[in-house]
C-alpha cells in the first residue's frame, strides 16, 4: 500500500526554466512534508519542508505547495541547474505522539540540462 | 562532528553469513532512524530509537534483524543469517526530539551515506 505516491519517474528541464515534481498521499493523518534530494551513492539530503496547517512554504529557488484537500503537493525549483539533477523523494510523518517515521514516495530523477 | 556517519560504506557477503552494521548520528540528535532502500524505491522505515529506547520497528524487521543503541549514542543493525533479499542500501538517520509542538523543524531526519549490503 503506497502511500505516498510520485507518479513521474523522471523529469527533465531546462536549465533556467522552472522544475515542477509532483507527490501525492492517501493517508489524512500525515501533517508534515518533507522533500529530500538524492545523488548517486550518497544519502538523501534534507531539501525543504512544509506544515499542513500552511500552503507555502519557500526557500530560495525551492518552494512547496501544499493542497490538503487534494492531498497532493509539490516543489518548484526556479530556476533549475545542472546541479539540480538528482533524484527527489517526497516524504510525510504523522502527527506528533505517533509513529515517528517517515513514509517515502519512489522518488522522481530530475535532469536539468544545459 | 558534521554529519552522520556509517560503517562500512559497502559489505558484500555470502548467503547465510552475519553481518553488522554502524551509525555514528549528528551528536546532540537523540533519535536514530533505520531505513532500507532497493532500486527503484524509495527508503522503507525498519526501527527508531529515542536514547537508547527502542520506540518501534516495522514488520520488515524481521527476526533475522537486531537493532540496538547501547549508551543512546552510535547504533548497530544486525543482519543473521542473511539472505539475498536482504541486499539493499541501509540508510541511517538522525533528529532531535522536538521541545514543543511550534518547533516542527525538529522533525527533518539527517541521514548518512548508507551502507549498500550485496548478498551473494
Amino acid at each position: 500500500d503506497q502511500q505516498v505516491k510520485q507518479n513521474s519517474p523522471s523529469l527533465s528541464v531546462q536549465e533556467g526554466r522552472i522544475s515542477i515534481l509532483n507527490c501525492d498521499y492517501t493517508n489524512s493523518m500525515f501533517d508534515y512534508f518533507l522533500w529530500y534530494k538524492k545523488y548517486p551513492a550518497e544519502g538523501p539530503t534534507f531539501l525543504i519542508s512544509i506544515s499542513s496547517i500552511k500552503d507555502k512554504n519557500e526557500d530560495g529557488r525551492f518552494t512547496v505547495f501544499l493542497n490538503k484537500s487534494a492531498k497532493h503537493l509539490s516543489l518548484h525549483i526556479v530556476p533549475s541547474q545542472p546541479g539540480d539533477s538528482a533524484v527527489y523523494f517526497c516524504a510525510a510523518k504523522q502527527a506528533p505522539g505517533t509513529a515517528s517515521k517517515l513514509t517515502f514516495g519512489t522518488g522522481t530523477r530530475l535532469q536539468v540540462t544545459l | 562532528d558534521t554529519g552522520v556517519s556509517q560503517d562500512p560504506r559497502h559489505k558484500i557477503t555470502k548467503r547465510g553469513q552475519n553481518v553488522t552494521f554502524r551509525c555514528d548520528p549528528i551528536s546532540e540528535h537523540n533519535r536514530l532512524y533505520w531505513y532500507r532502500q532497493t532500486l527503484g524505491q524509495g527508503p522503507e522505515f525498519l526501527t527508531y530509537f529515542q536514547n537508547e529506547a527502542q520506540l518501534e520497528k516495522s514488520r520488515l524487521l524481521s527476526d533475522r534483524f537486531s537493532a540496538e543503541r547501547p549508551k543512546g549514542s552510535f547504533s548497530t543493525l544486525e543482519i543473521q543469517r542473511t539472505e539475498q533479499g536482504d541486499s539493499a542500501m541501509y540508510l541511517c538517520a538522525s533528529s532531535t526530539r522536538p521541545p514543543g509542538l511550534a518547533d516542527r523543524s525538529s522533525y527533518e531526519q539527517y541521514f548518512g551515506p548508507g551502507t549498500r549490503l550485496t548478498v551473494t
